[in-house]
């Protein structure tokens, strides 16, 4: 597509709930990241995808916290047993290859707004 | 740790006065660094970036951000500013090692007043 995707735009549910969070990239981007932005806060780095596989998962915070890309496109990431602190942006970026050169400038969406009661 | 600061958390202007929002990071070696702008509703979209070469950096609606790396800061700059540039500002570094991933500073909000 045009951009990368991201669904729903928001999402409200109680804690303790289960809670997926789409992302779509950019048509022909290998790169996948998510990042979870608080209230107040820039960005934080959550997991990172180069094709299908997690390349870096060192920011998921506990293993409540899940994410896959099955066919190397689409990103589900999936939050179990959600508790208050989790509400927060999830932003979903890609880009066209590997590492951070100038051809591999991330590209975000525009985020998932969770809010858990 | 490493971190990224921004100093400035809200910054109030009038249109046409001059912009600098501070932008400090604590790596040590080769960063890559970047703008980020969100404007009102919309996405993080890309304002400029630093890689290599000439310290000063242009980028997009008359921005501007000058490495030095002495005093490891990445500033932006702006001449003259408009209203439409009212928006948050984020500074980004990529961290030695971690070259799939950004550090993000809390961010700066900007307001400027027709």
């Amino acid at each position: 597509g045009a951009g990368v995707s991201q669904t729903p735009s928001n999402k409200v549910t109680e804690k303790g709930k289960y809670v997926e969070l789409r992302c779509d990239p950019i048509s022909g981007h290998t790169a996948l990241y998510w990042y979870r932005q608080s209230l107040g806060q820039g960005p934080e780095f959550l997991i990172y995808f180069q094709g299908t596989g997690a390349a870096d998962d060192s920011g998921l915070p506990n293993d409540r916290f899940f994410a896959v890309r099955p066919e190397g496109s689409v990103s589900t990431l999936k939050i179990q047993r959600t508790e208050r602190g989790d509400s927060a942006v999830y932003l979903c970026a890609s880009s066209l290859g590997v590492g951070l050169s100038g051809a591999n400038v991330l590209t975000f969406g525009a985020g998932s707004r969770l809010t858990v009661l | 740790a490493q971190s990224v600061s921004q100093h400035n958390h809200h910054v109030i202007l009038s249109e046409a006065a001059s912009l600098e929002l501070g932008c400090n990071y604590s790596y040590g070696g080769t960063v890559n660094l970047f703008w980020y702008v969100q404007y009102p509703g919309q996405h993080l979209q890309l304002l400029l970036k630093y890689f290599s070469g000439d310290p000063l950096v242009k980028g997009i609606k008359g921005f501007e951000a000058e490495f030095i790396k002495s005093k490891f800061s990445f500033n932006l700059r702006k001449p003259s500013v408009q209203w439409s540039d009212t928006a948050e500002y984020f500074c980004a570094v990529n961290a030695p090692g971690s070259a799939r991933q950004l550090t993000f500073g809390s961010g700066t909000q900007l307001t400027v007043l027709p």
